[in-house]
């Protein structure tokens, strides 16, 4: 099993670009997730998606978008880049059930100039 | 809303000796608490979790925690470190089944 899988693995854009992040599952897992993580900051929730047709939005969801495009795959859309987007993304999964552990894909670093 | 505070961001440590990472949470409901670790650019993956039942929990790499439910607090210790462990470790909680909320992380950096 890869786990959960992200491309790319690095990108620079320029501000106004729009670019889609990927992210991939093979686990069967019901949920996904998508973070930002910025020095000093942890991890911040962009967008969830608890189910399969499912999305809701976390702490950071300004300036995305998602697709649950079916239970593997979660997207993450910037319509229109910014420098305050310059951060690495993270897309995670987990079984959906009550309490369950989240497994992270390697990320995406992501800078906008 | 939930919230995690990890009291020390940067933790510098000598190899072999102890150490302890704090997390404290707020919360005056039940919660399920975490520790996940990142080895420089990777991703995060689970150290331990406190679900119920028995206070100290163990994970891997010689990892335990413990729940203290008055104070708070779920602090992450290791009772000898390795210069592999150097790493950024997260703590996080979770009510119910909503997401994670982390907190900002504390970067161990053991020393040889």
């Amino acid at each position: 099993n890869a786990g959960v899988t992200q491309t790319p693995k690095f990108q620079v854009l320029k501000t106004g670009q729009s670019m889609t992040l990927q992210c991939a599952q093979d686990m069967n897992h019901n949920s996904m997730y998508w973070y930002r993580q910025d020095p000093g900051m942890g991890l911040r929730l962009i967008y969830y998606s608890a189910s399969e047709g499912t999305t809701d939005k976390g702490e950071v969801p300004n300036g995305y978008n998602v697709s649950r495009l079916n239970k593997r795959e979660f997207s993450l859309r910037l319509e229109s880049a910014a420098p305050s987007q310059t951060s690495v993304y993270f897309c995670a999964s987990s079984r959906g059930e009550t309490i369950n552990e989240q497994y992270f894909g390697p990320g995406t670093r992501l800078t906008v100039t | 809303a939930q919230s995690v505070t990890q009291l020390d961001s940067q933790v510098p440590v000598f190899e072999e000796a102890p150490v302890e990472l704090r997390c404290n949470y707020s919360s005056s409901v039940s919660v399920y608490l975490f520790w996940y670790v990142q080895y420089p650019n990777q991703g995060l993956q689970l150290l331990l979790k406190y679900l119920s039942g028995s206070t100290l929990v163990k994970g891997i790499n010689g990892f335990e925690a413990e729940f203290n439910k008055s104070q708070t607090s779920f602090h992450l210790r290791k009772p000898s470190v390795h210069i592999s462990d150097t790493a950024e470790y997260f703590c996080a909680v979770m009510k119910g089944n909503t997401p994670l909320v982390f907190g900002k992380g504390t970067r161990l950096s053991v020393i040889a």
